[in-house]
């Protein structure tokens, strides 16, 4: 089993929708992290969070420590918005100084015109 | 600025070949990572440097060696590829001293193993 899964695998809309990707993982974690990863297969990262919720543009990531949980929503999505969002988190590693990344399988979002 | 970079940009190797890939970044990070990216899986951590001249073994070593003999560089080495080495290959640095920070990556490197 996945230390982070992802739901869901892939996810269509149609542009000006609501999206909402959502994220849980089963370990200990320091930070979460959302990637954005680009058909060109760049990858980028959209939020780090280790509480409560942050917002950039049409984009906002919340997380709930006690459910372990965290979705990603976009707000009026728009065709450019198509890409693969991965979920990470940094798990609490003991006796070491790196916080290792758990990667979650990703989630393929294509918003049609 | 150009942050992270990775040469190449595609290599095709056949069985038994070896070769370097480098991977570059201009921020002064400390930490340095290598991932592969299959299809259907997760990101995976192949080795890992928190600072220079030191290196770690990530995920799925195996096959692989790293060296980080300066700051700005992270390299790895495929000494004797194999076909379930093909993948796309992310190198990422970090600003965090826990190794606990965004990570910024790489355009990818794409191997096929023959």
């Amino acid at each position: 089993k996945n230390e982070v899964e992802q739901s869901p695998q892939n996810l269509t809309a149609q542009e000006g929708e609501f999206i909402t990707i959502n994220c849980s993982y089963s370990v200990g974690i320091s930070a979460l992290h959302w990637l954005q990863q680009h058909p060109g297969g760049g990858i980028v990262s959209l939020f780090m969070l280790s509480s409560g919720k942050k917002k950039h543009g049409r984009l906002i990531a919340t997380i709930n420590i006690q459910e372990k949980h965290s979705s990603l929503h976009i707000t009026a999505s728009h065709p450019r918005d198509s890409a693969v969002y991965i979920c990470a988190v940094n798990g609490r590693h003991r006796g070491s100084t790196l916080g290792r990344l758990y990667f979650g399988r990703g989630t393929q979002l294509t918003v049609w015109p | 600025n150009a942050g992270v970079t990775q040469t190449p940009k595609f290599q095709v190797l056949k069985t038994g070949q070896s070769m370097t890939l480098l991977c570059a970044q201009d921020m002064n990070h400390e930490y340095m990572y290598w991932y592969r990216q299959d299809p259907g899986m997760g990101l995976r951590l192949i080795h890992y440097s928190v600072g220079e001249g030191t290196t770690a073994k990530g995920e799925v070593p195996d096959g692989y060696n790293v060296s980080r003999l300066k700051k700005q560089n992270f390299l790895l080495g495929l000494e004797s590829a194999a076909p379930s080495q093909t993948s796309v290959y992310f190198c990422a640095s970090s600003y965090r001293t826990s190794g606990v920070g965004t990570q910024y990556f790489g355009p990818g490197t794409r191997l096929l193993v023959l």
